[in-house]
């Protein structure tokens, strides 16, 4: 099977702009969820859909949004970017397996860039 | 909010030396999932720890869960290069209808790995 992907790969942007990033989970997961990843906060969560509901949010402002298609693509949005909103943006499939065993798949990431 | 606390932050190790992570938590985990993150890639899974006093091993790390469920570890047995990179922890946080959700993971602060030939 094909990994997660996510488009573009980097992305410069200036402050006040917005950016849509996209997010093409393992083919059968349902569950698609985006983080960001920055040096001085680490891994944080964003937000987590399922069939097409946000099921989980993080806390980020409302700039930051997203939605899931039919087809469990994702994108994420930000409007009005700031400085601090360059980071890596991290977009993880998931599919529950036998039991209680789970695991997440990463997709490489978009790199964001704000000048 | 529920969080885990992982140390150590940093360590430089000696190729061939052992190493350890440990996340803490002030409170019971229902799991902990372990993932590394080469420089410059992206989290990978490496497992994930359900019950109490759980032990794992996939070659050589192990993987081990706390009798409480409180506090989880990582060993690395004779390190390699290829050893190197942050390694996290994380706990789903996440609720959904039924019960837990997957796709919410909060993340330890992770653990950068560097071995030194």
């Amino acid at each position: 099977k094909a990994g997660v992907t996510q488009t573009p790969r980097y992305l410069i942007k200036t402050r006040g702009q917005q950016v849509t990033l996209s997010c093409s989970p393992i083919s059968g997961h349902r569950s698609v969820s985006w983080y960001q990843q920055t040096p001085g906060q680490g891994l944080q969560f964003l937000f987590e859909y399922f069939s097409e509901t946000q099921r989980n949010k993080g806390n980020f402002p409302g700039r930051f949004s997203g939605r899931q298609f039919s087809n469990s693509r994702s994108e994420m949005n930000v409007s009005t970017l700031e400085l601090g909103d360059s980071a890596l943006y991290l977009c993880a499939s998931s599919q529950r397996l036998a039991g209680s065993s789970y695991e997440q798949y990463f997709g490489p990431g978009t790199r964001l860039t704000v000048t | 909010g529920q969080q885990v606390m992982q140390i150590p932050q940093y360590q430089h190790v000696q190729e061939g030396e052992d190493f350890t992570t440990y996340c803490n938590s002030s409170t019971t985990l229902s799991n902990i999932q372990w993932y590394k993150q080469r420089p410059g890639g992206h989290p990978v899974f490496l497992i994930q720890l359900v019950k109490s006093g759980e032990v794992k091993k996939q070659k050589r790390l192990t993987f081990q869960f706390g009798e409480a469920k409180k506090n989880s570890s990582l060993h690395i047995t004779a390190t390699q290069t290829t050893d190197v990179g942050t390694y996290f922890c994380a706990q789903t946080t996440g609720r959904g209808a039924g019960g837990t959700s997957y796709g919410k993971l909060t993340f330890g602060q992770g653990t950068i790995l560097t071995v030194h030939p």
